[in-house]
């Protein structure tokens, strides 16, 4: 059964660098027909789409973030990443790592998610 | 961007009513829409796939459809665990995907 779990600080300043990394467990991150994604819900929103990697290295990111965003897979280490720069309080959010089948890219298996302040 | 526009945004039913949410997609995006329930703090589950293919694991009671660009969750018969946000995403175009605003479910 696989499994994600995201990591990462839950308090960052505004205009530095979110970093969070999703652990996959139960399975291989490169094994199957997968994208990996970063989906995230401010507070009592709904869901936004961030981005999402394939493991040949392609990846697809919002047009609204596009130019903060970054996320990056690392095989050996069963993780994928995501980096959003230059944060404000705009950010502050619940961020989830997603697994997305790459039949009808339906997001088949979440994280718990993780909650990220954006606060000086 | 494809907008989904998902109704109502609130509801309040009864256990053991039919309930119905909608979502209209702004263009076609064949079958390509999918059904999540989120439950406060915690992370949206996948329902439905392809408009209407229930997951594993999840109660007959709930089924999708899809009429050209309308998608419909039904939830034939209200249980009190039903009671959670339902929210559609449509897969057809990347990026960006889209979801709906969400639909709060309530048990009377």
């Amino acid at each position: 059964q696989v499994q994600l779990q995201e990591s990462g600080p839950g308090l960052v300043k505004p205009s530095q660098t979110l970093s969070l990394t999703c652990t996959v467990s139960g399975g291989s991150i490169s094994s199957g027909n997968y994208y990996w994604s970063w989906v995230r819900q401010p507070a009592g929103k709904g869901l936004e789409w961030i981005g999402r990697m394939y493991t040949s290295g392609s990846s697809n990111y919002n047009p609204s973030l596009k130019s903060r965003v970054t996320i990056a897979v690392d095989t050996s280490k069963s993780q994928f990443s995501l980096k959003l720069s230059s944060v404000t309080a705009a950010d502050t959010a619940v961020y989830y790592c997603a697994r997305e089948e790459g039949n009808y890219y339906a997001f088949d298996i979440w994280g718990q998610g993780t909650m990220v302040t954006v606060s000086s | 961007d494809i907008q989904m526009t998902q109704s109502p945004s609130s509801l309040s039913a009864s256990v053991g009513d039919r309930v119905t949410i909608t979502c209209r997609a702004s263009q076609s995006i064949s079958t390509y829409l999918s059904w999540f329930q989120q439950k406060p703090g915690k992370a949206p589950k996948l329902l439905i796939s392809a408009a209407s293919s229930l997951q594993s694991g999840v109660p007959s009671r709930f089924s999708g459809s899809r009429s050209g660009t309308d998608f419909t969750l039904t939830i034939s018969s209200l249980q009190p665990e039903d009671s959670a946000t339902y929210y559609c995403q449509q897969s057809y175009s990347a990026p960006p995907y889209t979801f709906g605003q969400g639909t709060k479910l309530e048990i009377k």
